[in-house]
């Protein structure tokens, strides 16, 4: 196992479906984070974990719950999503507790939402 | 709100061409800059960090920072064809913001 990996790589849902992301860093990071990519827009964080902190972004609508057991793990629980929610979410760790550090991505999950 | 701002393209480029990126900033704390290449459905990689005003060289990839004008760049020189990426500027103070990206294609 190398690096961060993501798991599903793609998933198509219902809008009332129940699904979860997952995400498992093999780098010995500190910190994990989930980013939204929708085309041509900027990276958008969503959440970030760190080893004494959860940061979440206010602009992040409840309907997506992140969940972090240890600090190789992250998850992202998704509900009663909408069609604007289809993107890529990419979850990245880094070494450094601050959330500047140098990110290394997973390869993403492609979401579509029906 | 503190912005990146790219250029979004396509910028495109004969192989063996220099391609200049550039990426300018709002927040004058900035601290650290970056530079990440995404490949066409894959995820970002890093390539380039710069932290001090000047030139940091990696190879064929040179970036530029100059702080007192908010504007980092990222030159590719002898760009070949499997430098065709979308290029990610991001900076850092409080937190770390994205550009939208640059889109280069280089040309065979």
């Amino acid at each position: 196992e190398t690096g961060v990996t993501q798991t599903p790589r793609h998933l198509v849902m219902g809008m009332t479906n129940k699904k979860s992301l997952k995400c498992e860093q093999h780098l010995g990071h500190n910190a994990m984070y989930w980013y939204k990519q929708s085309a041509k827009k900027p990276l958008e964080l969503m959440f970030v974990y760190s080893l004494e902190e959860r940061v979440e972004n206010n602009s992040v609508p409840s309907r997506f719950s992140p969940e972090c057991p240890n600090s190789s793990h992250l998850f992202l629980h998704l509900h009663t999503l909408q069609p604007e929610d289809s993107a890529l979410y990419l979850c990245a760790s880094s070494l450094g507790k601050r959330r500047t550090g140098e990110l290394f991505f997973g390869e993403g999950s492609r979401l579509t939402v029906l | 709100q503190k912005e990146v701002e790219q250029n979004s393209g396509p910028l495109s480029v004969p192989e063996g061409a220099i391609a200049s990126l550039n990426c300018t900033y709002s927040d004058r704390v900035s601290q650290s800059f970056f530079w990440y290449r995404q490949y066409s459905g894959k995820s970002p990689e890093l390539i380039m960090s710069i932290y001090s005003n000047g030139d940091k060289e990696d190879g064929r990839f040179t970036a530029q920072l100059n702080k007192a004008s908010q504007y980092v760049s990222l030159l590719i020189r002898d760009s070949q064809p499997s430098d065709s990426a979308t290029y990610l500027c991001a900076v850092t103070a409080d937190d770390m913001r994205f550009g939208a990206g640059t889109r280069l294609t280089v040309k065979p």
